[in-house]
């Protein structure tokens, strides 16, 4: 079974300096899917970022960046310039490749609380 | 906007006595998940529908159970709730199976179980 692993349950960072959250994952497959959720306080969970484990180049969405390490199994998400309203609760999930019969769920991590101060 | 929804937000219920929480969408998506999250855990699926096609977690307890009447709506039944069934549930939808495809969450409705 894939298992997620956020290490950082708590971070903060200054208002327009830049954080990094990390996430490793234990997977035997080859093809997957790798996210990153963010849940405001008292709303509902949305995508930040998505990676598809075939793809070499590390996704990006404006201000959001991932570092995927395959061999590492590491996948760890970079906020630049960070904002008031990044503050949330940040998840790292997992989602197998349906072609190779893996389950459509997904797997999530603990979370990363993070704090922007002003 | 169109957007998934979960009522009610808050519910407090009674050891043993049977609750159900509500999920509708406005996307009109097939699939339709459910996530039991406790506190400092990990969200966990305890099933999902895929139209009318329900598909069961194996880990989850039998005294979880779910209906999908329509597209728009799903419902979640605990029939005994126990104490350590307190928790954060959140509905989810998806368009389809495939890996690509985003799952949009709602904002959850957190069970207290007295």
């Amino acid at each position: 079974a894939q298992t997620v692993t956020q290490s950082q349950p708590e971070m903060s960072v200054q208002e327009a300096e830049t954080v990094t959250l990390s996430c490793t994952y234990d997977t035997s497959e080859s093809d997957y899917y790798l996210f990153w959720y963010k849940q405001p306080p008292s709303r509902q969970m949305i995508l930040v970022i998505r990676q598809e484990a075939y793809k070499q180049q590390n996704a990006t969405e404006n201000r959001f960046s991932v570092n995927f390490q395959k061999a590492a199994k590491s996948f760890s998400l970079k906020i630049s310039d960070s904002q008031l309203g990044d503050a949330a609760m940040y998840f790292c999930a997992y989602r197998s490749s349906l072609t190779q019969g893996g389950s459509e769920k997904l797997v999530f991590g603990k979370g990363t609380k993070l704090t922007v101060n002003p | 906007d169109a957007m998934v929804i979960q009522n009610p937000r808050y519910q407090v219920t009674q050891f043993g006595k049977p609750v159900t929480l509500s999920c509708s969408q406005t996307l009109n998506h097939n699939v339709m998940y459910w996530y039991q999250q406790k506190s400092s855990q990990a969200p966990k699926l305890l099933f999902h529908y895929y139209d009318k096609d329900f598909n069961n977690e194996a880990d989850t307890p039998d005294n979880f159970q779910s209906r999908r009447p329509n597209t728009s709506f799903c419902f979640l039944d605990i029939r005994s709730p126990g104490l350590g069934d307190a928790a954060m549930y959140l509905c989810a939808t998806s368009p389809g199976r495939y890996s690509t495809d985003t799952q949009y969450f709602g904002p959850g409705t957190r069970l207290t179980v007295l």
